[in-house]
């Protein structure tokens, strides 16, 4: 089945624990994005990534770091989290074999840091 | 400053009859446009798109429709089911690139 899976579904932690958010994909897509979801300002990119050793920042790139060593892999890296970054995480996909092809999401990732 | 808007936060409908969803945006260098639902703990899924050289687009019960002029897009389902219920994402690709702006959701609500 086609898919993006990300892990872990939930996390709490705590301010300055240095955590990784795993984001795979299946579907062999070259692009490969994060977005943070918040209420009241939808989903925002945080980094994207164009195909393996290309990446760059999105709308809201400030403390996170991502890494794309493999076309199916692109983890989400919180450095030293901290409770503004308490949010509901997404990593998506997409091919750019075609002009016109969406995104496809992974089921989220709910953060908590205290 | 929100360049896709969808100012309806919430919207409830009667099972049967037609749900429409609206967004607005303010970019005219976005070139494809596209709806998602999203359930509660699940990602958001792809609906149905239209590119910015086309006016409407249909799949089944759903159709959206793009008004260049008006910066304005809509979802039209019909008719809308129970299992519509989820809210609903409009999102906006900017011309030559692979960024999207995200509109902040409206809650569809289908009622039996």
């Amino acid at each position: 089945e086609a898919q993006v899976t990300q892990n872990p579904r939930y996390l709490i932690t705590v301010t300055g624990k240095k955590l990784t958010v795993t984001c795979s994909q299946n579907m062999n897509h070259e692009y490969m994005s994060w977005y943070r979801q918040d209420p009241g300002l939808g989903l925002r990119q945080i980094y994207y990534s164009m195909n393996v050793e290309a990446t760059d920042k999105g709308d809201v790139p400030e403390g996170y770091k991502v890494s794309r060593k493999e076309k199916r892999n692109f983890p989400l890296i919180l450095e030293s989290p901290s409770p503004n970054q308490t949010s509901l995480y997404f990593c998506a996909s997409s091919s750019r074999d075609r002009d016109n092809s969406p995104l496809h999401f992974g089921n989220g990732t709910r953060l908590t840091v205290t | 400053d929100q360049q896709v808007k969808q100012n309806s936060p919430s919207l409830s409908v009667q099972e049967g009859r037609i749900s429409i969803l609206n967004c607005d945006y303010t970019n005219s260098m976005f070139d494809y446009f596209l709806w998602y639902k999203k359930y509660p703990a699940e990602g958001p899924t792809f609906l149905i798109s239209i590119s910015s050289i086309k006016d409407k687009n249909e799949d089944g019960r759903f159709t959206v429709f793009l008004n260049k002029s008006a910066k304005h897009l809509s979802l039209h389902i019909v008719p809308s089911q129970p299992g519509d219920s989820a809210v609903y994402f409009c999102a906006a690709r900017l011309t030559g690139t692979y960024k999207y702006i995200f509109g902040t959701g409206t809650r569809l609500k289908v009622l039996a």
